[in-house]
């Protein structure tokens, strides 16, 4: 039961130009929500994150959007970079009493995201 | 600040035997978690130690083990390693305090461990 979903395994965008990467989760539980990037032989880098308590937060070239209702958060980046290309991972977790609880964190397949000089 | 470590970053083993690996935490963080990552199951959570105790654990079987010393340093131990255990370990720490960024994690660069 893969309870977060990246149904794009891959994306490719133009340098400049805005990249989306989207996230479905099916677990009301999950409270708060994470992107990270990895670069090959690396971890995961982490890059934002967004409360359930709000639906939107901005950190420079990124911005994370969640709507509640629609189980569904995406990640924008403007403008897209070259040094952006990675795999993004979107992640969640919950600390609500019955939730997935502490350390845990549930993250979906992936996108691999390549920006075009 | 130093990042999250691993060591070693690279282990090769054959079945049957045991793996002990080893992560540092980000300093003064006193969460620790690690994840497994293969091809097919994505990033999977094994287990969070808080504090010496381990507060939660992923669906994986008894031959995964943890444990955290009073440091926050950690090790994970694999025995009787299959082909399958194939994969890469994963550790993140964070600071454990109190609210939702209590699981906003930053990762180590892994330990590569390949069973043959």
């Amino acid at each position: 039961d893969q309870q977060v979903k990246q149904n794009s395994p891959s994306l490719s965008v133009q340098e400049g130009r805005i990249s989306i990467l989207n996230c479905d989760y099916t677990n009301s539980m999950f409270d708060y929500f994470l992107w990270y990037k990895k670069y090959p032989a690396e971890g995961p880098t982490f890059l934002i994150s967004i409360s359930s308590i709000k639906d939107k937060n901005e950190d420079g070239r990124f911005t994370v959007f969640l709507n509640k209702s629609a189980k569904h958060l995406s990640l924008h980046i403007v403008p897209s970079q070259p040094g952006d290309s990675a795999v993004y991972f979107c992640a969640a977790s919950s600390l609500l009493p019955g939730g997935t609880s502490y350390g845990k964190l549930t993250f979906g397949q992936g996108t691999i995201l390549t920006v075009h000089p | 600040k130093a990042g999250v470590t691993q060591t070693p970053r690279y282990l090769i083993k054959t079945r049957g035997q045991q793996v002990t690996l080893s992560c540092s935490p980000i300093s003064g963080h006193r969460s620790v978690s690690w994840y497994q990552q293969t091809p097919g199951q994505g990033l999977q959570f094994l287990f969070e130690y808080f504090s010496e105790t381990q507060r939660n654990k992923g669906n994986f079987p008894g031959r995964f083990s943890g444990r955290q010393f009073s440091n926050s340093r950690s090790e994970m131990n694999v025995s009787t390693l299959e082909l399958g255990d194939s994969a890469l370990y994963l550790c993140a720490s964070s600071w454990g305090g109190r609210g939702q960024s209590y699981n906003e994690q930053f990762f180590g660069p892994g330990t590569r461990l390949t069973v043959l």
